[in-house]
């Protein structure tokens, strides 16, 4: 069974840093590709960050490039998310999900952690 | 790739039919993921592929479209259907989701 358990997430002021940790297990990790989705207070869900496998890509929404940074550690089957310069609209629960290439198709859906909350506040 | 999503809310009876829309702003092949969304959980993904039903999720769910038109269907309402629905794109390397249909009792 695939499991994604998010951590790291709480309160930090403006303009602060957070590094959100994911764990992943039930799967090969290194052979996904792993995202960020974060979903503000109410509202809908905004895809953040992708990761290939290796590590090799990385791919990141307009409103945190040059901000956020994503890795991952396949020793550890670990992914990160890096958050500098937050901002009161980073505030959001942040969900760490699996990329999966359908079995009969090539198009890719995601499997879901439950998320870390991140409050960016003075 | 933008993705618009119709209606936002939606207020409807157990047992009526709906239809939820979503556009992609560029022709996106099939690579369109619908996922539902209940209270503090995270979302389940439905449908995938624009039209292929997830294993467990009832045959009332129904996807459709290719290009830049897609549709959800639920055939007949059940109380545990009041929820919020997304639409995903995974055609471009940089996914992006519909702004959500909120399914609300009548």
């Amino acid at each position: 069974e695939v499991q994604l358990l998010e951590s790291g997430g709480g309160l930090v002021q403006p303009g602060g840093s957070l590094r959100l940790s994911c764990a992943a297990s039930g799967f090969i990790f290194r052979n996904h590709a792993m995202h960020w989705v974060r979903q503000a207070p109410g509202k809908g869900l905004e895809w953040v960050s992708r990761i290939t496998g290796y590590g090799g890509n990385t791919y990141y929404a307009d409103s945190v490039k040059g901000r956020f940074t994503i890795s991952r550690d396949n020793s550890k089957n670990t992914l990160y998310l890096q958050m500098d310069s937050l901002r009161a609209e980073d505030t959001a629960i942040y969900y760490c999900a699996q990329d999966v290439v359908g079995a009969t198709t090539p198009v890719s859906t995601l499997t879901w952690g439950q998320g870390t909350m991140v409050t960016v506040s003075s | 790739i933008q993705m618009t999503q119709t209606p936002s809310s939606l207020s409807a009876s157990v047992g009526d039919r709906v239809i939820i829309t979503c556009r992609a702003s560029q022709t996106i092949s099939n690579y369109l993921n619908w996922y539902q969304q209940k209270p503090g959980k995270a979302p389940k993904l439905l449908i995938s592929a624009a039209s292929s039903s997830q294993s467990g999720v009832p045959s009332r769910f129904s996807g459709s479209g290719y290009g830049t038109d897609f549709t959800l269907t639920i055939s007949s309402l059940q109380p545990e259907d009041f929820a919020t629905y997304y639409c995903q794109q995974s055609f471009s390397s940089l996914y992006t989701f519909g702004q959500g249909t909120k399914l609300e009792t009548k």
